[in-house]
Parts: structure tokens; C-alpha cells; sequence
């Protein structure tokens, strides 16, 4: 079946200009999260969705970012007015429900975003 | 803070030879352990994983060792193959919740 799609796959921006990310979940996943990658950084946790709950916010590292999840699918990562230092890959992940700790996240392949 | 502190950065072995990675964690209500294995242009996908009510889990010739009083686990993958060489992650998380705390990664390169 399909695994987590990501688009664009690529995207270059100039500073100060929005962007906008998009997930494709897994179909029937309920849990949604975005990753940032960073050259020698590991993966930063920046928002988690998980069925009708309110998201969990607590990674996103400024108010220039935000997220949505429409229908408990599809979701969509905005960063306003970028800057350089929002150079990274994007990652999404799903997975089926929450579990304890026993279900596996699937990532998508990610959207690496460059910043002029 | 880094909450799971992951070494080497990178690591060079050679074919046939045990690659070895360790992290090591703070906050003891960690209960899930799992290894994340990524190949370039692509997303990180599950290795292995383990709980520390165990000590060691392997799978094939990938073993996680667990050191629960230590607060610390490693990944060994014995008879390293070049197809071995990505990125690996360890990761930690808690509770019911699934939010994962990623150590730094492990570039790996297994030559021929």
C-alpha cells in the first residue's frame, strides 16, 4: 500500500516568503507528526496530531510556524516570513493509533526546504 | 538539553566487521526504545526496538543491548554490508504518549 507522501519534494524560497509543506498520511492513521532535520541536529520534534485532540504544539520553535490537519488527514506545515535558519528537511510521520508506545511511525520521504 | 545523547557522529568499518552505537538517556520515565535506520533522500524507517524489561533483543544481525541501571543502550550490527551504510537514530519515548525523543544520529559507512 502507499506510505506517507510528502510534497513538494524540494522547495527553495526566498527570505521572508511563506511556504507551505503537505502530508498524505498512511489511509486510517490517526496520529500525525512533523519533524525538522537539521545538518548535524538530529530530528526536533514540532507538532504531533492525534485523532479530534488538540495538537501538541510544544516542539514548533516560533510563532512564524504553524500546522493543521483537515479531516484527520491530510496535513499542511506553514512557515511565515522565513529566514536562513529554516533551512531543513521536513519530515512527516504517521502511525495507526495511540498505543502505548507500540505503534511504529512511518515517515514520508521528506521536503527539503532551502532559504535564500 | 539533549535528552538521549548519541555517539559516535559517524563510524567506518569494514565489511564483515560489528558496527557498535550507544546512547545513553536522562529522564528514567522512558519506556520505549527504538532504533530508526534512514538512507539517504529517504525517511527514517524502524529498525528494532526494545522495552527495559529486557536486556537485549536481536533481530537477524541487529542486537539492541539494554543497560537499565546505566541508562544506557547501543545497536550492534554484526557482519556489517556495505547495504548497511545510513544514518541510524536511537530514539526514547514514554508513556501513552508517542511523542519520540530523537538522539543525533549515527552516519555509518561500511566499506568493502
Amino acid at each position: 500500500g502507499a506510505g506517507v507522501s510528502q510534497s513538494p519534494s524540494n522547495k527553495v524560497t526566498e527570505k521572508g516568503k511563506d511556504v507551505e509543506l503537505r502530508c498524505d498520511p498512511i489511509s486510517g492513521h490517526t496520529a500525525l507528526y512533523w519533524y525538522r532535520q537539521s545538518l548535524g541536529q538530529g530530528l526536533e520534534f514540532l507538532i504531533y496530531f492525534q485523532g479530534n485532540s488538540a495538537p501538541d504544539k510544544s516542539g514548533l520553535p516560533s510563532d512564524r510556524f504553524s500546522a493543521e490537519r483537515t479531516g484527520g488527514s491530510v496535513s499542511t506545515l506553514t512557515i511565515q516570513r522565513t529566514q536562513q535558519e529554516d533551512s531543513a528537511v521536513y519530515l512527516c510521520a504517521s502511525s495507526h493509533e495511540r498505543h502505548p508506545n507500540t505503534d511504529t511511525q512511518y515517515f514520508g520521504p521528506g521536503t527539503r526546504l532551502t532559504v535564500l | 538539553q539533549q535528552q538521549v545523547k548519541q555517539s559516535p557522529q559517524s563510524l567506518i568499518v569494514q565489511k564483515g566487521g560489528i558496527s557498535i552505537i550507544n546512547c545513553a538517556y536522562e529522564n528514567t520515565a522512558f519506556d520505549y526504545f527504538p532504533w530508526y535506520q534512514q538512507f539517504p533522500g529517504k525517511g527514517p524507517a524502524l529498525l528494532i526496538a526494545i522495552r527495559p524489561d529486557v536486556s537485549e533483543k536481536k533481530e537477524g544481525r541487529f542486537t539492541i543491548s539494554f543497560n537499565k541501571s546505566a541508562k544506557q543502550f547501543s545497536l550492534h550490527i554484526m557482519d556489517s554490508q556495505p547495504g548497511d551504510s545510513a544514518t541510524y537514530f536511537c530514539a526514547a519515548s514514554s508513556g501513552g504518549y508517542q511523542k519520540v525523543t530523537f538522539g543525533i544520529g549515527t552516519k555509518l559507512q561500511v566499506i568493502p
